[in-house]
């Protein structure tokens, strides 16, 4: 069976730019989440969509923005990018939104801001 | 809040002896934990977690980890080391009161297993 798969799996843009981020959860998975993960640090949570519902948001500016669609796919939208953004973003799914339910990630976008 | 500590950033140990990679967590009420490891040039991969109940989990690849509630902490082990377990490894916590399903990761440990 197919992992988490997402796409592209490295983008160049420059400052100001906007970025759309694509993810497909594996199969029969309801829960897709969004992080960021920056060059020598952990993962760091920005959203979680469940059942097409926003579940919960990190502290991440509103220029951060994602949905999730009635196959339970979803896209991060980054707007004005800073430099700051170049990180990996990495898309995790789980069966459920419940909260024992380990993540299972996908091989994450390499996101550079030139 | 939440947070996980990894004290160690690298660890250094020879093919077939035990390792251990060390986590302490806080948070409030009772813990979800999880580890996870990360190749390069990839995403993170699943280990183990604990729930509740045996405080010693065991997980994928000959991975397992001790929960120590008194001492907040919960700690990877592996009793033989390959060096194909050479990697990076984070350790997460999700609290039983959040509303939903956000992980907190530590800093990571990066595992050297020499021939």
């Amino acid at each position: 069976d197919a992992g988490v798969t997402q796409s592209p799996t490295h983008l160049i843009k420059t400052r100001g730019q906007h970025v759309t981020l694509r993810c497909s959860p594996i199969s029969g998975h309801k829960s897709v989440s969004w992080y960021q993960q920056v060059l020598g640090q952990g993962p760091q949570f920005i959203f979680q969509y469940y059942e097409k519902e926003e579940r919960g948001r990190g502290n991440f500016p509103d220029r951060f923005s994602a949905r999730q669609f009635p196959n339970y796919s979803s896209e991060l939208n980054v707007n004005a990018l800073l430099l700051g953004d170049s990180a990996l973003y990495l898309c995790a799914s789980s069966l459920s939104g419940a909260r024992n339910q380990p993540q299972h990630f996908g091989d994450g976008t390499r996101l550079s801001i030139l | 809040a939440q947070s996980v500590a990894q004290p160690e950033d690298q660890v250094n140990v020879a093919e077939g002896n035990p390792l251990t990679v060390k986590c302490t967590y806080s948070v409030s009420g009772n813990p979800y934990l999880f580890w996870y490891v990360q190749y390069p040039n990839r995403g993170l991969q699943f280990l183990l977690k604990y729930i509740t109940g045996d405080n010693l989990v065991k997980g994928s690849y000959g991975f397992e980890a001790e929960f120590n509630k008194s001492q907040t902490s919960f700690h990877l082990k592996k009793p033989s080391a390959l060096v194909s377990d050479s990697a990076l490894y984070f350790c997460a916590v999700r609290g039983m009161n959040t509303g939903f399903q956000k992980l907190v990761f530590g800093t990571g440990t990066r595992l050297l297993v020499s021939p």
